[in-house]
């Protein structure tokens, strides 16, 4: 099994709402990322998550705060964004961080964002 | 800072023709990655390319690394219709944030009858 869910699909937000997107995965991966995309762009590393603890945070605003309950789970809550935040967010896994073994990123189907 | 290039960044091309993507990193890196994307959808992992001079073929694809020109190529044989997708590389970046990847700005590819 080499999937990467996350949920919600799509979500419509306000600038003063709180939200949380959801990622899952079950491959015993021990790093876990959140990428930002733009329409037509390519995707922007924010956080990555070795082994449940953060090792990157790519200067991503306060208005985005990573979370990861357990090596199968990453959250990213969101408060008070901007239209500007409104993009695809993506999340993905690796077996460990690349530089340590040899594999790829798996992704996820990715939660499109609105906001309003 | 790392730097990706690819080109070209859109290419429209007819079945049944062959066509190279190139992509150009600015830094020393021995692992580069390719990925393809559908409208809409997530990214899916077609190649991984670790060491000089690796060659790797999947069906109509084929991708190989050069490290020391800082070249990779994404060769496509005798096109199809589903072919037609955007194609990312993407490099590791070995300084500053080690271990993430930094992608091109992608190859859109259009693959006509």
């Amino acid at each position: 099994d080499t999937e990467v869910t996350q949920t919600p699909k799509h979500l419509v937000m306000g600038m003063t709402n709180k939200k949380s997107l959801k990622c899952e995965q079950h491959m015993g991966h021990r790093a876990m990322y959140w990428y930002k995309q733009k329409a037509k762009k390519p995707p922007e590393l924010m956080f990555v998550y070795s082994y449940e603890k953060l090792s990157i945070n790519e200067s991503v605003p306060s208005r985005f705060s990573p979370e990861c309950p357990n090596s199968s789970l990453l959250n990213l809550h969101l408060h008070a964004l901007q239209p500007e935040d409104s993009a695809l967010y993506l999340c993905a896994s690796s077996q460990d961080h690349l530089r340590v073994l040899q594999e790829t990123q798996y992704f996820g189907p990715g939660t499109r964002l609105l906001v309003l | 800072e790392l730097k990706v290039e690819q080109n070209p960044l859109f290419l429209s091309m007819q079945e049944g023709k062959n066509y190279t993507i190139y992509c150009n990193y600015s830094t020393t890196s021995d692992r580069l990655y390719w990925y393809r994307q559908d409208p809409g959808k997530s990214l899916e992992s077609l190649f991984v390319l670790l060491s000089n001079g690796a060659v790797k073929q999947e069906g109509r694809l084929m991708a190989s690394l050069d490290t020391k020109a800082r070249l990779s190529t994404l060769h496509i044989t005798a096109a199809v219709h589903d072919l037609s997708a955007t194609y990312f590389c993407a490099v590791e970046n070995y300084g500053g944030s080690q271990g993430n990847l930094i992608f091109g700005k992608g190859t859109k590819l259009s693959v006509k009858p």
